[in-house]
């Protein structure tokens, strides 16, 4: 079982949709979470962390569900320029390295 | 802003040569990696440091070494390069675990050995 598992989709909605994407973790250990964005032939960069409570930033709300182990990413109104691969990243207390999931893709048509 | 950047963003190289990617922060950042991403395979972790002069094999070290002189640098040498070595070469940073662990990355060397 891989340790951190994504949906690779693509995932493709119209302009407008509300999306979300789930993303599930195997080691009950871990206490960071975040989504990384990455676009075509572009290195990943932070869009979030994860908080316990859940967070939100706009139109992106992340979830985290200890007990069934996943956590989640919502995407309201979507723009074309949400279009990208969407990353989970889960790190383990103690440890120097995070471990990502292989992406979602997102596609937003007109 | 943190910022990381790497020497190449293109780099065409011929079997067998030796080939240095490197990669520098000015974010005073104690951790640095070194991945590839391949299509289908996502990010794999090649190396990392979390000190100067202090290295870990990741998950794919093989045919790789990395070195770690001065804290705002880490470079990546690929010994002798082979085709299977053409992928996408990231570099990333971090603060020390304990202080969060979220990763700034560089802008990716795109490597092809032919």
């Amino acid at each position: 079982r891989k340790e951190v598992e994504q949906d690779p989709g693509p995932f493709n909605v119209p302009e407008g949709a509300t999306v979300a994407f789930n993303c599930t973790y195997s080691n009950s250990a871990s206490q960071s979470f975040f989504w990384y964005r990455q676009d075509c032939r572009k290195e990943p960069k932070l869009l979030m962390s994860v908080y316990s409570s859940g967070n939100e930033d706009g139109r992106f709300t992340a979830q985290l569900n200890r007990a069934s182990q996943y956590i989640s990413l919502l995407i309201r109104d979507s723009k074309l320029s949400d279009s990208a691969t969407y990353l989970c990243v889960v790190k383990i207390g103690g440890s120097y390295i995070p471990t990502f999931g292989r992406g979602t893709s997102l596609i937003v048509h007109p | 802003d943190v910022k990381v950047t790497q020497s190449s963003r293109y780099l065409v190289k011929r079997t067998g040569e030796k080939v240095f990617l490197e990669c520098v922060q000015d974010m005073d950042h104690e951790n640095m990696f070194w991945y590839r991403q391949d299509p289908g395979l996502g990010l794999r972790l090649i190396y990392f440091s979390y000190d100067v002069k202090m290295k870990e094999k990741g998950d794919i070290p093989e045919g790789y070494s990395v070195s770690r002189e001065k804290k705002e640098r880490f470079s990546l040498i690929l010994e002798s390069a082979s085709t299977n070595q053409t992928s996408m070469y990231l570099c990333a940073s971090s603060f020390h675990r304990d202080r969060g662990s979220e990763q700034y990355f560089g802008p990716g060397t795109r490597l092809t050995v032919t």
